[in-house]
């Protein structure tokens, strides 16, 4: 299961796009990108998976370089109730388990 | 079919007393897994069944844990002479096997005074 990297915490404003960075530097070749929400006191929840290039469904885009060694989550216009943990992994689909590190703490202001 | 479902939702337990959680996955999901959270933390992999054999265990996990999925339905998960380091959220998730979009449950939130 390759390593991620991603910032502790970040704060934004209502109305704008928030993009979060994940690094991934030894991603393998089967390995696909996935990125789950966590709003307190609840399960997280799956948002997005790609494998290269653009993804993008009605939450969120996810941008991926050619080299794959790192992506990016954008939430385009966020509002207040973005306000969460997001967690960025890295594995294959036949992985038997998912491994979560600490995520990156969405604070989102008025 | 309205997703994973945990019970209870809350438990408060004095320390040294048995704990038991369950959990109902999606129905056509033949994965299981638990995990625990703490706060700040991301979750932590417990264990998975897929259908009614488990799997995996983590090391992390001491013989005081134990989890069951008899039929390859419903789970529980099993905490025996629980210690104050056992206050955690406790999640579930399901899933095809093969495919990386879990299911979670709203978790089931252990205090041990």
């Amino acid at each position: 299961l390759a390593k991620t990297t991603q910032p502790i915490s970040m704060d934004s404003y209502e109305g704008q796009e928030v993009n979060i960075t994940c690094s991934h530097n030894n991603i393998a070749t089967n390995d696909y990108i996935t990125w789950y929400q966590q709003f307190p006191s609840q399960g997280p929840r799956f948002i997005i998976q790609g494998y290269k290039t653009k993804v993008t469904n009605e939450v969120a885009s996810l941008f991926i370089p050619a080299d794959r060694k790192s992506s990016t989550l954008s939430l385009p216009r966020v509002s207040l109730s973005d306000t969460a943990v997001y967690y960025c992994l890295v594995g294959d689909t036949e992985d038997d388990k998912i491994i979560f590190g600490k995520g990156t703490r969405l604070h989102i202001l008025p | 079919d309205t997703g994973v479902s945990q019970d209870p939702r809350h438990k408060i337990t004095k320390r040294g007393q048995n704990v038991t959680f369950r959990c109902d996955p999606i129905s056509e999901h033949n994965r299981l897994y638990w995990y625990r959270q703490t706060l700040g933390q991301g979750p932590e992999f417990l264990t998975y069944f897929q259908n009614e054999a488990q799997l995996e265990k983590s090391r992390l996990l001491s013989d005081r844990f134990s989890a069951e999925r008899p039929k390859g339905s419903f789970s529980t998960l099993e905490i025996q002479r629980t210690e104050q380091g056992d206050s955690a959220m406790y999640l579930c998730a399901s899933s095809f096997s093969g495919h990386y979009g879990y299911t979670f449950g709203s978790g089931t939130r252990l205090t041990v005074v």
